[in-house]
């Protein structure tokens, strides 16, 4: 079974660009996941979405937002880009389906490593 | 806000000695989940924890859950090099639907 496929694994972008980034999660499952992980700040979580709905959301500004399509793939957006978005922002899809506290194992993918100049 | 701290940041050990990471959270946990992230890799889930007091082993890595559900430990038992990366805790806080990870421990093993 293929595992979570991010693309593009890497890119470069200068400030005020705007950026879209694309997850295919493992078949069959429905809950994406979107983190930011720097050095400073850690994995810290974006969002998650499922059946083409955001569920949850971290906390970060308006810029960054996301969507999920109906075979489950997913994207996110960030407008206006800052030096301080460049980051690797991993994906992760998951089993879950019901709310309720998080549990069960997060599957990532290998990551898109984006660069603003 | 919900925070999960994780100790030590770094930790850099001689191959064959051992090796233990700790994480705290603010608010009880229902569950508790450890990933490893190789350089240069991602993270890979290693363990889930649910139950109070639960103590877990995989090989030379054992896992436990505090007592009150707002701590835990991964160990690791006579390290090797390829045990080298950062290991994440992560867990619900206070019942939320996020997994919220710690910051990680970064392992270094000298060979």
């Amino acid at each position: 079974k293929a595992g979570v496929t991010q693309t593009p694994r890497y890119l470069i972008k200068t400030r005020g660009q705007q950026v879209t980034l694309s997850c295919s999660p493992i078949s069959g499952h429905r809950s994406v996941s979107w983190y930011q992980q720097t050095p400073g700040q850690g994995l810290q979580f974006l969002f998650e979405y499922f059946s083409e709905t955001q569920r949850n959301k971290g906390n970060f500004p308006g810029r960054f937002s996301g969507r999920q399509f109906s075979n489950s793939r997913s994207e996110m957006n960030v407008s206006t880009l800052e030096l301080g978005d460049s980051a690797l922002y991993l994906c992760a899809s998951s089993l879950r389906t019901s709310g309720g506290p998080w549990t069960g194992e997060l599957f990532f993918g290998e990551g898109s490593r984006l660069t603003v100049l | 806000g919900q925070q999960v701290m994780q100790i030590p940041q770094y930790q850099h050990v001689q191959e064959g000695e051992d090796f233990t990471t700790y994480c705290n959270s603010s608010t009880t946990l229902s569950n508790i989940q450890w990933y490893k992230q190789r350089p240069g890799g991602h993270p890979v889930f290693l363990i889930q924890l649910v139950k109070s007091g639960e103590v877990k082993k995989q090989k030379r890595l054992t896992f436990q859950f505090g007592e009150a559900k707002k701590n835990s430990s991964l160990h690791i038992t006579a390290t090797q090099t390829t045990d080298v990366g950062t290991y994440f805790c992560a867990g619900p806080q206070g019942g939320s639907e996020k997994l919220v990870f710690g910051k990680g421990t970064k392992l270094t093993v000298n060979p």
